[in-house]
């Protein structure tokens, strides 16, 4: 069983627009939250870090975790081409050891 | 400069040959390790991790083995290639403390024929 789940599995946004991504885990052993970005044939890189409820709003990112229902979300606001990418929520129970990652959304904003 | 090297950047190899994977991180002192495996256009499946010299921790069975020499070199290899273990495979680092976040090398793509 897939422990961290993502929606939607595809996301289209015009230029502009706001691009918002879902992730619920199943383990609620689960107290670090990440999410990272891999462009097309490179290494995922670190967006944000969540690991408190509330809101974590970094230039045009803004994270959200609510660790009672298991779920963090990630919104993109001003959507620009470069923004297309393979987003991914991770989760790992300790920070350092086991890391679960989701099976990615696929965002493509359109100029 | 890169700080997280890994090598080779693509191999192909036929079934039943052995492989190693290498990944070397500058600059960093007692950093946290890990091998990632990673189907074209899929999740990320974590294969192992090291928190320290000498010790490697394994997470799912695949065949694979995993050994650091040195703190700042990390080893993938098998002894005999299936064709499921084609794919990318990509190392990561972190430190300790702070978000934890981990930055990952520019990977390696693998294919078995």
């Amino acid at each position: 069983q897939q422990k961290v789940q993502q929606s939607p599995e595809s996301l289209s946004v015009p230029e502009g627009g706001m691009a918002s991504f879902n992730c619920t885990s199943s383990d609620r052993n689960f107290q670090y939250f990440w999410w990272y970005r891999q462009h097309s044939g490179e290494g995922p890189k670190a967006l944000m870090s969540i690991f408190s409820d509330g809101d974590k709003k970094e230039g045009r990112f803004t994270a959200h975790l609510n660790k009672a229902s298991l779920h963090v979300s990630l919104h993109i606001r001003d959507s620009q081409p470069s923004d297309s990418a393979l987003y991914f929520c991770a989760a790992s129970p300790t920070g350092y050891q086991n890391f679960y990652f989701g099976k990615g959304t696929s965002l493509t904003v359109i100029p | 400069a890169q700080t997280i090297h890994q090598w080779p950047v693509a191999e192909i190899k036929a079934v039943g040959s052995p492989l190693s994977l290498g990944c070397t991180i500058k600059g960093k002192s007692s950093p946290n390790l890990y091998w990632y495996w990673q189907a074209t256009g899929g999740t990320l499946q974590q294969l192992f991790y090291s928190i320290t010299v000498g010790q490697v921790e394994s997470v799912v069975q695949l065949n694979l083995s995993a050994s650091r020499p040195k703190d700042d070199q990390f080893i993938l290899s098998t002894e005999k290639l299936l064709l499921s273990h084609s794919g990318f495979y990509l190392c990561a680092w972190s430190l300790w403390g702070s978000s934890y976040e981990q930055y990952f090398g520019p990977g390696t793509r693998l294919t078995v024929l």
